[in-house]
């Protein structure tokens, strides 16, 4: 069964330090969501994807977070420069389209971020 | 504004017994409804959504849950328990009449289901 890769699964860096995240998702799927997941907390959406254009990024703090999709296949979230607050699990979900009510998002199994 | 709320952070079922995990929403509007598991080390997994209809979907690996307007509530449940269900469950909801079907989802923070043998 296909499935959402991300990598790393675990990243350590010192704050003010740069972090980059890599996700590839299910093949054919044009919808591409990054999530941040604090400890003890439910998802929150950070950025949308639909092919390489971004639909929503309103949750997305863009003064140090910053996301491509430049061929409309894989992602990359960059956080420049990470801070404390960042520590968390970020999670990339891929779905064929955008309308959550038809089609099921496939998570994958996140990066944990710890920022020392 | 929307907002979901899971009242429970842990709910501890003997294996056999049924479960219910609890989930109450807010919307302005109305609403549409989800449940996600996520087992250690790995990503969500949905388990089932209401939309519209029946008030008791049934979804995967054997649980169900029921639609409760008056309540505003979407408790999840299972008849019998196994010892594999343990994991964190999340609730998620979005308002129907704020962005349509392709808006954001907001999540509960989780509730960890624990099934003893």
């Amino acid at each position: 069964e296909a499935e959402v890769a991300q990598s790393p699964r675990y990243k350590i860096t010192e704050k003010s330090q740069a972090v980059a995240f890599w996700c590839d998702p299910i093949s054919g799927h044009a919808t591409l969501y990054w999530y941040r997941q604090i400890l003890g907390q439910g998802p929150e959406l950070l950025v949308q994807f639909q092919d390489e254009s971004v639909v929503d990024d309103s949750q997305l703090p863009k003064d140090r977070f910053s996301a491509e999709r430049l061929k409309g296949v894989d992602s990359t979230l960059k956080i420049q420069p990470a801070e404390l607050g960042d520590s968390a699990m970020y999670l990339c979900a891929s779905s064929f389209g955008a309308d959550r009510l038809r089609y099921e998002q496939y998570f994958g199994p996140g990066t944990r971020l710890t920022v020392t | 504004a929307q907002s979901v709320a899971q009242p429970e952070d842990q709910v501890n079922v003997a294996e056999g017994n049924p479960l219910t995990v609890k989930c109450t929403y807010s919307v302005s509007g109305n609403p549409y409804l989800f449940w996600y598991v996520q087992y250690p080390n790995r990503g969500l997994q949905f388990l089932l959504k209401y939309i519209t209809g029946d008030n008791l979907v049934k979804g995967s690996y054997g649980f169900e849950a029921e639609f409760n307007k008056s309540q505003t509530s979407f408790h999840l449940k299972k008849p019998s328990a196994l010892v594999s269900d343990s994991a964190l469950y999340f609730c998620a909801v979005r308002d129907r009449e704020y962005g349509g079907s392709q808006g954001n989802l907001i999540f509960g923070k989780g509730t960890k289901l624990s099934v003893k043998p």
